[in-house]
């Protein structure tokens, strides 16, 4: 299965853009680029999702590399309430149902 | 909104216990998985089920078992609970809606229930 790989740990201050890297250089032509966000004390929650396009939402926006070997999730104004850890996976029809979870980027955002 | 409720927050067991972590969704999906998540290792899958009484192992099955009799519920059996299985637990559920895209719905997940086993 293709990996993703993220940083540990990004810090913000709040009000400024965020750009969350994750690297997938053995991204498959099916494979979807998803993220998720879990605040602290909850479970995770779905952000965005994309295959080649940059996609955007209320929440977030995702670039992928024309390549596809990377995607960046941004975040417009980070506030406190984006403080949590991110995750990029990969998800594709034969893997459809098995999302596998990394460790995923701890964002802190500060004042 | 869709709702996935785990019935325990906090759980503590002794070793040898037979535990059972429940999961209920009100949105009739059909899909419903089981997770644990532990400090540096991320979310890792244990069970899922696409249907009623139909089950598929994930990545770590061994030492659990699952129940799937009514579609909204999905429940995590330990048939003898370990020191090693105190971890956080996280049910998600989703739908398959476009049979094409279905591997793009996105999973809801409930608040997890924190297991002690001493």
């Amino acid at each position: 299965d293709a990996k993703t790989t993220q940083p540990n740990s990004m810090e913000s201050n709040e009000e400024e853009p965020v750009h969350l890297p994750c690297n997938h250089s053995t991204i498959s032509g099916t494979d979807y680029i998803h993220w998720y966000r879990q605040l602290p004390s909850q479970g995770p929650e779905y952000v965005i999702h994309g295959l080649t396009s940059n996609v955007n939402n209320r929440m977030a926006s995702l670039a992928i590399a024309e390549d596809r070997k990377s995607s960046t999730l941004i975040l417009h104004r980070a506030t406190l309430r984006d403080a949590a850890v991110y995750y990029c996976i990969l998800r594709n029809p034969g893997t459809a149902s098995k999302l596998t979870f990394g460790t995923g980027t701890r964002l802190q955002v500060t004042l | 909104d869709v709702k996935v409720t785990q019935s325990s927050r906090y759980l503590v067991k002794r070793t040898g216990e037979k535990v059972f972590l429940e999961c209920v969704q009100d949105m009739d999906h059909e899909n419903m998985f089981w997770y644990r998540q532990d400090p540096g290792l991320g979310l890792r899958l244990i069970y899922f089920s696409y249907d009623v009484k139909m089950k598929e192992k994930g990545d770590i099955p061994e030492g659990y078992s699952v129940s799937r009799e009514k579609k909204e519920r999905f429940s995590l059996i330990l048939e003898s609970a370990s020191t090693n299985q105190t971890s956080m637990y996280l049910c998600a559920s989703s739908s398959p809606a476009d049979q094409t895209f279905s591997y793009n719905s996105p999973l809801h997940f409930g608040n997890g229930t924190r297991l002690t086993v001493t």
